[in-house]
């Protein structure tokens, strides 16, 4: 069973056009995060959720939305996508965020979804 | 600005050696720190974590933390050719979002 499942693994699609990510974390963690990887493998955080409360919002444009509908997912949606959308987006979880017990903070990342806007 | 930065390498080493990658900080709020290994088109895998002054030794790794000169490093022993990958530090304030480096990558040469 895989711990942090992402869909789709990749995903091929035209400017202007919408689409979601879909993260599914079975691991009983509180806390659920969107991170964005460019082409240069710089690895930055977009969003975070713990227990369905959004709790991190970097400088991301706002057509991206995430979507906590519980605690085990987290959604991205995006709008009118652009050429600088295209990257790898890792979903990831933790058991708790803002904890000093460093095993709570450990996160553990999905497989990514390759995006790709055309 | 928090960063964190990394020499982007490539750190070449032969096999049986022991690699050593750096990685400094800005944020003094950084109460944990972080290795992650990810392999060419694959996700980021925790390798260690520390969070105390001092080294923390798990197997073939050591993690080595200095938070006076905001110091972190990790070293690997008897490097393998399985261990070529790209190796990202990460620090994180008071438990939130890790803030990543752009990682170092390795090569284990045979």
């Amino acid at each position: 069973d895989t711990a942090v499942s992402q869909t789709p693994k990749y995903l091929v699609t035209q400017m202007g056009n919408d689409k979601s990510i879909k993260c599914e974390q079975n691991l009983g963690h509180d806390t659920m995060y969107w991170y964005k990887q460019d082409s240069k493998k710089f690895l930055k955080i977009m969003f975070s959720y713990n227990n369905k409360e959004l709790i991190i919002n970097e400088t991301v444009p706002n057509r991206f939305s995430p979507k906590s509908p519980d605690k085990a997912h987290l959604n991205l949606h995006i709008n009118s996508l652009e050429l600088g959308d295209s990257a790898v987006y890792f979903c990831a979880s933790s058991l708790r965020t803002g904890d000093y017990l460093l095993a709570k903070n450990i996160q553990y990342f999905g497989a990514g979804t390759r995006l790709s806007v055309l | 600005q928090k960063e964190v930065e990394q020499n982007s390498g490539p750190l070449s080493v032969p096999e049986g050696a022991i690699a050593s990658l750096n990685c400094t900080y800005s944020d003094r709020g950084s109460q944990s720190f972080f290795w992650y290994r990810q392999y060419s088109g694959k996700s980021p895998e925790l390798i260690m974590s520390i969070y105390s002054n001092g080294d923390k030794e798990d197997g073939r790794f050591t993690a080595q933390l200095n938070k006076a000169s905001q110091y972190v490093s990790l070293l690997i022993r008897d490097s393998q050719p399985s261990d070529s990958a790209t190796y990202l530090c990460a620090g994180s304030n008071s438990g939130y979002a890790l803030n990543f480096g752009k990682g170092t990558s390795l090569l284990v040469t045979p």
